[in-house]
């Protein structure tokens, strides 16, 4: 079945840690792709997107993506994180067909003070 | 705009009792979800609508589960009856669709519904 994967559940790291987070998807042709956080209690907002031109995406936040077609995978990347950023995160695709976004199942970031 | 709006933000109901949950998604967007988040299960898709009519209802639970789209600017899911395993946090979210591709969600704030 056609598949988003994030490769890590949870992960605890540092204040002014890098931190990277993988996702990866099985669907071939043209994805739109997107990363949303979750803060404790909140819903679901929209980080970055990815639809086409420069691979490399900046988001809010610092937070920047980056999509590798040959590879299938579209990594979140931070290069310094602050306690804040204390929440779980989603990479999501929309498929060649269609608008129903797969989701993957979230990591969970926990950066300690 | 004011984002995709969802009501109540809290339920507490009986067992056995109708709940009804609202949404009225962002202006001139033409797609809607509706999703159910628990620790245990993670986020599920219920059911979504194109242009007011459901397309794909494969998510939801049973049929005590049930939706409704009557106009573009508002959407019902309601159960009857409630039963405690359906205690979650309800998301509603809407999108904009084109050429057979979507440009990503907006979610709404979530329904905490808790059936005791």
């Amino acid at each position: 079945a056609q598949s988003v994967s994030q490769h890590n559940h949870h992960v605890i790291l540092s204040e002014a840690a890098s931190l990277e987070l993988g996702c990866n998807y099985s669907y071939g042709g043209t994805v739109n792709l997107f990363w949303y956080v979750q803060y404790p209690g909140q819903h679901l907002q929209l980080l970055l997107k990815y639809f086409s031109g420069d691979p490399l995406v900046k988001g809010i936040k610092g937070f920047e993506a980056e999509f590798i077609k040959s590879k299938f995978s579209f990594n979140l990347r931070k290069p310094s994180v602050q306690w804040s950023d204390t929440a779980e995160y989603f990479c999501a695709v929309n498929p060649p067909a269609g608008n129903k976004l797969t989701f993957g199942g979230g990591t969970r970031v926990l950066v300690k003070p | 705009d004011a984002g995709v709006i969802q009501s109540p933000r809290h339920e507490v109901t009986e067992m056995g009792q109708e709940v009804t949950l609202r949404c009225k998604p962002i202006s001139g967007h033409n797609s809607l979800f509706w999703y159910r988040q628990t620790m245990m299960r993670g986020l599920e898709l219920l059911i979504y609508f194109n242009n007011n009519v459901p397309i794909d209802d494969s998510g939801m639970p049973e049929d005590r589960f049930s939706a409704k789209m009557p106009n573009a600017s508002f959407s019902t899911l309601k159960i009857q009856p409630s039963e405690p395993r359906d205690s979650a946090v309800y998301f509603c979210a809407s999108s904009f669709y084109r050429g057979n591709l979507g440009y990503g969600y907006t979610f709404g704030s979530g329904t905490r519904l808790t059936v005791v």
